[in-house]
C-alpha cells in the first residue's frame, strides 16, 4: 500500500518568515495531494490540494510543489503568522479516494 | 465551498453501551465516505471505507463487529462502536469525496467526534 513519509516533525519560526514541509509518498499511481491544517480539537481542513500533472500550486501565501518523478511534494507558507500555528497534514491518494497521511508536522508560529 | 457534517461532536458513554456517530456531506453527494481514528498526536488512520448501498471495507485490524458502519444514503454515513471500552476512547473523524468537485476526487473532513468511554 501506499506510505507517506512527513518531516520535520516540529518546525518553530518567527512571524513573517518562510516555512516548508515536505512529503514522500511511495504509490506512483497516487494522483491527489491534499494538505490539510488540523487545530487543537478540530477535524482537518484542506488548505490546499494538487494533482499529479500540474507541478505547483499558488493561493495567496500558500503553494504547494509536486515532483512526480521524485514523488514528493512539498507545502510553503511564506510571510506566517501566529494564526498559522497549527498541525499540518500531508496526504496521498488515487482515484478510489482512500487517503493515506503523513505523520504530521506541528508549525509554530512565534509573534 | 463543500461542507461535510459530523455529530456528534463530543459523547460521553459508559463502557459496554453502544454509540452512534453520523457523517453528513451538506451540499453533495458522496458515494464513498471513510472514517478514520486519530490518538492524541498522532496521525490520521483510516479505519473503513463507507459505500453507499453496500457493505463497508474494512483495513486491517479493524474490527467490523465492533465498529458498524451503515451508508444508507448518498448523504449519510454512521458508524456505531458497539459494546464500547475505554480504549475505543478517540477522535473519530469522517471525510467524504465530492465526485463532482472540479478537481474530481477532491475530498472533505468533518468536524471530528470526541468519543470518551468511562
Amino acid at each position: 500500500g501506499e506510505n507517506v513519509e512527513q518531516h520535520p516533525s516540529t518546525l518553530s519560526v518567527q512571524e513573517g518568515d518562510s516555512a516548508v514541509i515536505k512529503c514522500t509518498y511511495s504509490d506512483s499511481a497516487s494522483n491527489y495531494f491534499p494538505w490539510y491544517k488540523q487545530e487543537l480539537g478540530k477535524g482537518p481542513q484542506l488548505i490546499i490540494d494538487i494533482r499529479s500533472n500540474v507541478g505547483e500550486k499558488k493561493d495567496q501565501r500558500i503553494a504547494v510543489t509536486l515532483n512526480k518523478t521524485a514523488k514528493h511534494f512539498s507545502l510553503h507558507i511564506t510571510e506566517t503568522q501566529p494564526e498559522d500555528s497549527a498541525v499540518y497534514f500531508c496526504a496521498a491518494s488515487g482515484n478510489a479516494g482512500k487517503s493515506t497521511f503523513g505523520d504530521g508536522t506541528t508549525l509554530t508560529v512565534k509573534p | 465551498g463543500a461542507v461535510v457534517s459530523q455529530h456528534p461532536s463530543r459523547v460521553i458513554c459508559k463502557s459496554g453501551t453502544s454509540v452512534k456517530i453520523e457523517c453528513r456531506s451538506l451540499d453533495f453527494q458522496a458515494t464513498t465516505m471513510f472514517w478514520y481514528r486519530q490518538f492524541p498526536k498522532q496521525s490520521l488512520m483510516l479505519m473503513a471505507t463507507s459505500n453507499e448501498g453496500s457493505k463497508a471495507t474494512y483495513e486491517q485490524g479493524v474490527e467490523k463487529d465492533k465498529f458498524l458502519i451503515n451508508h444508507a444514503s448518498l448523504t449519510l454515513s454512521t458508524l456505531t462502536v458497539t459494546s464500547a471500552h475505554p480504549e475505543d476512547s478517540s477522535f473519530y473523524i469522517c471525510s467524504a469525496r465530492d465526485p463532482q468537485a472540479l478537481s474530481g476526487n477532491t475530498i472533505y473532513f468533518g468536524e471530528g467526534s470526541w468519543l470518551t468511554v468511562v
